[in-house]
């Protein structure tokens, strides 16, 4: 398995549910993000992850529990969701050096429907 | 924070003509500029990016430029064909935090 793997590729889930997005990168990056895909905001940043720290939290609820066990594996967990927070989440890596930013590479996404 | 504004949301050009999608970014730390490109049902991919210590990048049809003084960069794409079509977003970043423009759609009549 290469690159950016995420599972489940799609989700449905009730408000009152508990449930969990999964991201694997097989790069050997040292950062790790979560994108949130809607129509109102084509790719709002989320979390970012660098070197297991989170260093950026966009103000997002706290419905949205992010989890970086180790540099290759980010899990976005879910509890309590509504309706609006249906989207495709996009989880991607990349290495982060002394120049800063670097190439993003994503993973095919999460497709979340919240009922 | 960073706040990146695109234009335009739509562009429809024909087959063979140049499209040119611009971006404007607020924070002046800003140092690296991607561009993605996101097929219907697909991913984000890099297209093309830029560093602030550079003025202009091409890579076949297409090109980016970058004004440093004015925060605004743009993406050229020349001789367009069908599989052009695509959203495409640019990204502006300082540090670890790419944030990106609300994209444009592009359509290529052939």
């Amino acid at each position: 398995e290469t690159g950016v793997t995420q599972t489940p590729r799609h989700l449905v889930m009730g408000m009152t549910n508990k449930k969990s997005l999964k991201c694997e990168q097989h790069l050997g990056h040292n950062a790790m993000y979560w994108y949130k895909q809607s129509a109102k905001k084509p790719l709002e940043l989320m979390f970012v992850y660098n070197f297991k720290e989170q260093t950026e939290n966009n103000s997002v609820p706290s419905r949205f529990s992010p989890e970086c066990p180790n540099s290759s594996h980010l899990f976005l967990h879910l509890h309590t969701l509504q309706p609006e927070d249906s989207a495709l989440y996009l989880c991607a890596s990349s290495q982060v050096g002394r120049v800063g930013a670097n190439v993003l590479t994503f993973g095919a996404g999460s497709r979340l429907t919240v009922l | 924070g960073e706040n990146v504004e695109q234009h335009p949301s739509t562009l429809s050009v024909q087959e063979g003509d140049s499209a040119v999608i611009k971006c404007t970014y607020s924070d002046s730390a800003s140092n690296y500029f991607p561009w993605y490109k996101q097929e219907l049902g697909k991913r984000p991919q890099l297209i093309i990016d830029i560093r602030s210590n550079v003025g202009e990048k091409k890579d076949q049809r297409i090109a980016v430029t970058l004004n440093k003084t004015a925060k605004h960069f743009s993406l050229h794409i020349t001789e367009t064909q069908p599989e052009d079509s695509a959203v495409y977003f640019c990204a502006a970043a300082n540090t670890d935090k790419l944030i990106f423009g609300t994209g444009t759609r592009l359509q290529v009549f052939p």
